[in-house]
Formats: C-alpha cells, structure tokens, sequence
C-alpha cells in the first residue's frame, strides 16, 4: 500500500529565509506526486506535481520540488519566504486505479513564519 | 467561474440525526472525492465516484453514504452511525487524463 510521510508537524522560518518541507513516499511504480497548501478553514491548493520527466518541478507562489528515486523523496523548496506563505502544507502520492486515481496523503507540516 | 463549491460552510447536528453535505462542480469532471480531515492526520478518503451511479469505499466509508445521480453533484451524508462526525469535509474532483484533482472549500461538521 502507498504511503506518504512528513516528519515535521510544524516549522518555524523568518521571513525572508529559504524553506524546505520534507515529504517521503512508499509506492511500488513510478509515483504521481503532489504539494498542496492549506489556508485555515480553506481548501487545497495544488502548488505543483510531478508525473515523469524532469525531475525538479515548479509550481506556484515560487515553489519547487526535486523528486528523488534514491530516496523515495519528493521536498519543497522555496528560496525566500514570505509572511502570506504561512499555512499547512501536505505531500500527496496519486495511484491511478484504473478506475479512478486515488491520493493518499501525508499528515501535513505547518509553516510559521515570524517577521 | 468553475469550479467546486461546497455548502454550507458550517453545519450542525444534533446526536441520531443523519445529515448531507452538499458538493457541486461546473469543471466538467467525472470523478469525485471526499475526504475527512482531522487535525494531525491529514486527509482520509471516505468515497469516490468515477462515473454517474457508481461509487467505491474509500478508506473510512463507514458511517457514511454518497449518492451520484448527476455528473455535477456529489452529495455526503454523514449518519447517525457515524460516531465521531465532528471534522472538516473537503470535496474534490478530477478530470479525465488529468492526475490532478480540485478541492473545494470545505464543510466543517459539528456535533451538538
């Protein structure tokens, strides 16, 4: 079964500072894999995806990810943080069924950003 | 606009009521999703509907039922089987060939 974890509940970064959410994975074939950002009380965003090719994807907001076989790992990246970048983050690992694709989800990591 | 809207964006229910979450998109999508959201567990698929009248468990189904008449609607009920329904209720969709799926804004779910 697919799994997805992320070791940091909670991260704390200055404004300005460069930001990585860690995000590991257990899947048998090649995954589809997924950022999305929570607001409070707000929905899911997608930030940005990866299904094959390059392996460091951009997204949204300035975002990017690296996707790493080697280490069955899929981290966000963002060189300078803002204070509007303050939400949960989660990590997400699609699994396309053959009836539907299914996502499994990590438990999220919540970035506080100080000024 | 399109999108996935989702009402009402706070609902109550008093213990043995059954009560329905409503979830409509406009983005042409055949598939759709609901998810259970609790703090410090992420998302939990409840269930998922690929095509109109047809609807699989996803991995906490239980307490719950859906129906799919329409491609646009995708309506939850939480029952009264459902002991713990105090949580947040996102719906999402997918389109065809797309891998990517939309969340709407959510229903939070309270338990008087």
């Amino acid at each position: 079964a697919q799994s997805v974890t992320q070791p940091d509940i909670h991260i704390t970064v200055s404004e300005g500072a460069s930001l990585e959410l860690r995000c590991n994975y257990s899947y048998g074939a090649t995954p589809y894999l997924f950022w999305y950002v929570q607001s409070p009380g707000q929905g899911l965003q997608l930030l940005l995806k990866y299904f094959s090719g390059d392996t460091l994807v951009q997204g949204i907001k300035g975002f990017e990810a690296e996707f790493k076989r080697s280490q069955s790992s899929f981290n966000l990246r963002k060189p300078s943080v803002h204070w509007s970048d303050a939400a949960e983050y989660f990590c997400a690992v699609g699994q396309n069924t053959g009836t539907a694709s299914k996502l499994t989800f990590g438990t999220g990591t919540r970035l506080q950003v100080t000024l | 606009d399109g999108g996935i809207t989702q009402s009402p964006k706070y609902l109550f229910r008093k213990e043995g009521q059954n009560v329905t979450l409503s979830c409509e998109q406009n983005l042409n999508h055949d598939a759709m999703y609901w998810y259970r959201q609790d703090p410090g567990q992420g998302l939990r698929l409840i269930y998922y509907s690929q095509i109109v009248n047809d609807f699989q468990k996803g991995d906490i189904a239980e307490g719950y039922s859906v129906s799919r008449e329409k491609k646009e609607s995708f309506p939850l009920t939480v029952t009264s089987a459902q002991k713990n329904p105090t949580a947040f209720y996102l719906c999402a969709s997918l389109g065809t060939g797309l891998e990517t799926q939309y969340f709407g804004p959510g229903t939070r779910l309270l338990v008087l």
